[in-house]
């Protein structure tokens, strides 16, 4: 059975530093891997979207990688803003359909 | 503008009563899927249908049952027999089924149980 861990739970940093979120799962067998951004008390904004085939996606400031073989995944955040507090969520669709299996998430937050 | 639309917001439910949550897409995506999330355990999934008129059982569907009669519309019932309904509620949509397409949530309904 799949299972998807995020490490750290919460990391605090301050303003203009780059960052590491890690992701990681125990099936390599995976289709994709997806990011996402959830604020509090709203839905989940899809941040990047990595497929079974690629090694990175990059979108602005942000740079996620996936090495399958490994089971991880990074998210790079680079110069952050107080604006990126949020909860980071990463997921893994694999060959059950676009079921997505999620890890418990890293809570950001960027100090002014 | 596309996107997925969950309403209503904030439902409360009394002690015995069904209740059912609306979600809505416009992106002509086949599948749907609702998302159940609590504190400190992440988002596990309900029920998920990949086709109208067809959908499958996800890892905790007992007490919510869910239709598919319409390609954008995939409501989702909680029923008496869930015991422990106080939640967030999370609905997704995928243009294809077969796991390898981007997902999209909507805002997500706040379910309390007074």
């Amino acid at each position: 059975k799949q299972e998807v861990t995020q490490i750290p739970a919460a990391l605090s940093v301050p303003e203009g530093e780059n960052l590491v979120l890690n992701c990681s799962f125990t099936d390599s067998a995976i289709y994709n891997l997806q990011w996402f951004r959830q604020d509090p008390g709203k839905g989940l904004t899809s941040l990047l979207l990595i497929q079974s085939s690629q090694r990175e996606q990059t979108s602005g400031r942000l740079n996620a990688s996936l090495d399958k073989s490994s089971g991880r995944s990074t998210l790079y955040i680079a110069a952050s803003q107080p604006g990126d507090s949020a909860t980071y969520l990463c997921a893994v669709t694999n060959n059950q359909g676009g079921k997505l299996i999620f890890g418990q998430g890293t809570e950001l937050s960027v100090k002014p | 503008d596309g996107g997925i639309t969950q309403s209503p917001k904030y439902l409360f439910r009394k002690e015995g009563q069904n209740v059912t949550l609306s979600c809505e897409q416009n992106l002509n995506h086949d599948a749907m899927y609702w998302y159940r999330q609590d504190p400190g355990q992440g988002l596990r999934l309900i029920y998920y249908s990949q086709i109208v008129n067809d959908f499958q059982k996800g890892d905790i569907a007992e007490g919510y049952s869910v239709s598919r009669e319409k390609k954008e519309s995939f409501p989702l019932t909680v029923t008496s027999a869930q015991k422990n309904p106080t939640a967030f509620y999370l609905c997704a949509s995928t243009w294809g089924a077969g796991g390898n397409t981007e997902a999209f949530f909507g805002q997500g309904t706040r379910l309390t149980v007074v």
